[in-house]
């Protein structure tokens, strides 16, 4: 089974609109830490958020901010006020605290913001 | 600070020849995370240095690849007889140890013919 699945492989919105990128994931573990990163057309993998698994509270981090629903397994990043530089690729991660320091990705959104 | 810087940025090699991909972490940074990434795809986990050690090498996908780190700070992840499915980006992370974020690095490109 995949650990980390992002149903959407590309996504619109206009510009200064809200928009969710959707993240479900598969773990066993009780304690795991949740990620998202941005992946601009030049390949740098950026950090934008971060979510434990313990975390009771939503994480935010200036515009975004990550929908975390442990009960349904889901891990939405919601970026709001979109701009045109957000136009990159997206992509949920997984850390189990079982399997030390491994990384496991999504296979990532391709988001595009319209004028 | 700088950040992680990897090199070459691309390389092109014939198929059955010998790659050597390098990584520089941010300093003080105690832990190192090599991944593929083939396109289209998210990174795929190859290995983890903590310190010097491989932590982790699970996700190496045959014994042609293996990677170094002999002063904990630097790592080379060399590929022995290359073939054209080798090609993809290869990215390198860092990150400190108590610290759950990892920084990237801008990826090598490796294409074999």
């Amino acid at each position: 089974a995949q650990k980390i699945t992002q149903t959407q492989p590309g996504m619109f919105v206009q510009e200064k609109e809200a928009v969710t990128l959707d993240c479900t994931y598969d773990t066993s573990d009780q304690s795991y830490g949740l990620f998202w990163y941005k992946q601009p057309s030049s390949g740098e993998m950026i950090f934008l958020i971060y979510q434990g698994s313990y975390d009771e509270q939503n994480a935010t981090e200036g515009r975004y901010s990550l929908n975390f629903q442990k009960a349904r397994k889901s891990a939405n990043l919601v970026i709001s006020a979109s701009q045109l530089g957000d136009s990159a690729m997206y992509f949920c991660a997984m850390r189990e605290r079982n399997t030390g320091n491994q990384f496991y990705f999504g296979t990532g959104t391709s988001l595009t913001v319209i004028p | 600070g700088a950040g992680v810087s990897q090199t070459p940025s691309n390389k092109v090699t014939e198929k059955g020849k010998y790659v050597e991909l390098r990584c520089d972490p941010i300093s003080g940074h105690t832990a190192l995370y090599w991944y593929r990434q083939s396109l289209g795809q998210g990174p795929e986990f190859l290995i983890y240095f903590q310190g010097t050690g491989a932590a982790d090498d699970s996700g190496l996908p045959n014994d042609r690849f293996f990677a170094v780190r002999p002063e904990g700070s630097v790592s080379t992840l060399k590929i022995q007889r290359t073939e054209r499915g080798d090609s993809a980006v290869y990215l390198c992370a860092s990150s400190q140890w108590d610290y759950n974020e990892q920084f990237f690095g801008p990826g090598t490109r490796l294409t074999v013919l």
